[in-house]
């Protein structure tokens, strides 16, 4: 199965920074990479698919990029809301796998 | 709204099966594959299976062949995970959720269910 890899496992950062968060698969997944977000007792919110396809609402502040094994998450000025637990998911080959996530806290 | 309601939090003895619903409504319920994944307290996401809610095909996680079950009702327009033989580590807030493109069976998911916590205990 495909192993992606989310780095850093956490990322401490200021209100108003840029955070860059990385998810590195195992083998090529394509395009074929989705990228989540989730609060604490919420459910996972979708935020990419297709590595850079922007979902519904998301705000623009939010950008996703790469393809092939290298992926990229970069939210350009952290609001308050944005502190959460992100993980990447693909879906190029069966079964269907995620990262382990990387967790956004305020610094 | 499109949306997916899964049914309420189950506590269940090692060794028992347990049966979570999961209803969609507000989209064309036989257009869009169905799938499950599961959520350790403080873990990462699991992906469990798949179900197409037209013909009922499904494909199951290799860890989870043999265990678990998914079904569909066309006329409730609610789809099932049945898991059995569970254990303490099967103890998890377990989710359904919808592909983005209708007909496109491996996809990301962009409406969930609520999550249906399992806690399995003797």
């Amino acid at each position: 199965e495909i192993v992606l890899t989310q780095s850093p496992a956490t990322l401490s950062v200021s209100p108003g920074d840029r955070a860059t968060l990385s998810c590195r698969a195992s083998q090529t997944v394509s395009s074929n990479l989705a990228w989540y977000q989730q609060k604490p007792g919420q459910t996972p919110r979708l935020l990419f698919y297709g590595a850079s396809t922007r979902a519904t609402g998301v705000p623009a502040r939010f950008s996703g990029s790469g393809s092939a094994t290298e992926f990229t998450l970069i939210i350009s000025s952290l609001q308050s809301e944005d502190f959460a637990l992100y993980f990447c998911q693909q879906y190029h080959r069966w079964p269907v796998t995620f990262g382990g996530g990387t967790k956004v806290e305020i610094k | 709204q499109v949306q997916l309601v899964q049914s309420g939090a189950e506590v269940q003895k090692p060794g028992a099966s347990v049966n979570i619903s999961c209803r969609a409504s507000g989209y064309t319920f036989t257009d869009y594959y169905i799938h499950w994944m599961r959520q350790a307290p403080g873990q990462g996401l699991e992906w469990m299976g798949i179900i197409h809610p037209s013909g009922g095909s499904t494909s199951y996680a290799q860890r989870f062949q043999g265990r678990v079950t998914m079904t569909r009702d066309k006329s409730t327009s609610t789809v099932y995970m049945e898991l059995s033989s569970l254990t303490f580590g099967d103890t998890a807030v377990y989710y359904c959720a919808r592909v983005v493109m209708p007909a496109a069976g491996y996809d990301a998911f962009d409406i969930w269910g609520q999550g249906t916590m399992v806690a399995v205990s003797s």
